[in-house]
C-alpha cells in the first residue's frame, strides 16, 4: 500500500524559513518522480516542484523559484523541500505526490499525502 | 503559460443525475489532461489521465474525452462520494496548471 506522510508545517514569520519532510512507502521510490503541490485555504492547487527519481533534475514553479529547494535521499525513501524568504502568498497547505512522468515528459500526480499546513504571517 | 479555465464553477446535482464538467485550455495541449476529485478534508486523488484513461479502480461512472483545448469529465450517475470539488491540470507544459476547479453540490 503506497503512503505518503508529510512533516514539517508550521507557523512562521514572512522572511522566515521551513523544511518541510515526506516519508513514502509502499512502492520503488527511487524510481519515480516526487512532488510538492499546494494549496491555499479555500483555493484551488498549484504545483509547485518536482524532482527526479535519482535526484539529478529539479523542477520549479516561477512563484518559489530561487526561494525553494527540493532534495531526497533514496536510501531513507524521503523526499524535502527547503522554504526559504516565506511571504504570505506561500500560506497552503503542502501535499507530497508520487509523479508519474507521462508520454509528454511532464508530470501526473498519482497518488497524494494528506499534506502539511505552513501559516506565514507576523 | 497555459491557463486551463473549467465550467461551471459550481454544479448542483442530485443522486443518479449525468453529471458534466467542462476544462478549457488556452492553447493546445493534445491529449495531456488530467482529472481529480477532492472530496472535503482530504487530498486530490487522479482519476483519469490522457484526457480519457481511467485509473485502475476508479469506478466506470467517470469518463472523460477531448483533444486540443476543450475537454470533459462526466459522471453517468452521481453518487454521495462524487459531492466534491474536481480539479483539471495539463501536463504539456512546465507550469503543469490545474484548473480552478468545479465543486459539485448536492440539489
Amino acid at each position: 500500500e503506497v503512503q505518503l506522510l508529510e512533516s514539517g508545517g508550521n507557523l512562521v514569520q514572512p522572511g522566515g524559513s521551513l523544511r518541510l519532510s515526506c516519508a513514502a512507502s509502499g512502492f520503488s521510490f527511487d524510481s519515480h518522480v516526487m512532488t510538492w503541490v499546494r494549496q491555499a485555504p479555500g483555493k484551488g492547487l498549484e504545483w509547485v516542484s518536482s524532482i527526479s527519481g535519482s535526484g539529478g533534475n529539479t523542477y520549479y514553479a516561477d512563484s518559489v523559484k530561487g526561494r525553494f529547494t527540493i532534495s531526497r535521499d533514496n536510501s531513507k525513501n524521503t523526499v524535502s523541500m527547503h522554504l526559504n524568504s516565506l511571504r504570505a502568498e506561500d500560506t497552503a497547505r503542502y501535499f507530497c505526490a508520487k509523479t508519474y512522468a507521462s508520454g509528454s515528459g511532464w508530470f501526473v500526480f498519482d497518488f497524494w499525502g494528506q499534506g502539511t499546513l505552513v501559516a506565514v504571517s507576523s | 503559460d497555459i491557463q486551463m479555465t473549467q465550467s461551471p464553477s459550481t454544479l448542483s446535482a442530485s443522486i443518479g443525475d449525468r453529471v458534466t464538467i467542462t476544462c478549457r485550455a488556452s492553447q493546445s495541449i493534445s491529449y495531456w489532461l488530467a482529472w481529480y476529485r477532492q472530496t472535503p478534508g482530504q487530498p486530490p486523488k487522479l482519476l483519469i489521465y490522457k484526457a480519457s484513461v481511467l485509473v485502475s479502480g476508479v469506478p466506470s461512472r467517470f469518463s472523460g474525452s477531448g483533444f486540443g483545448t476543450e475537454f470533459t469529465l462526466t459522471i453517468s450517475s452521481l453518487q454521495p462520494d462524487d459531492f466534491a470539488t474536481y480539479y483539471c491540470q495539463q501536463y504539456t507544459s512546465y507550469s503543469h496548471t490545474f484548473g480552478q476547479g468545479t465543486k459539485v453540490e448536492i440539489k
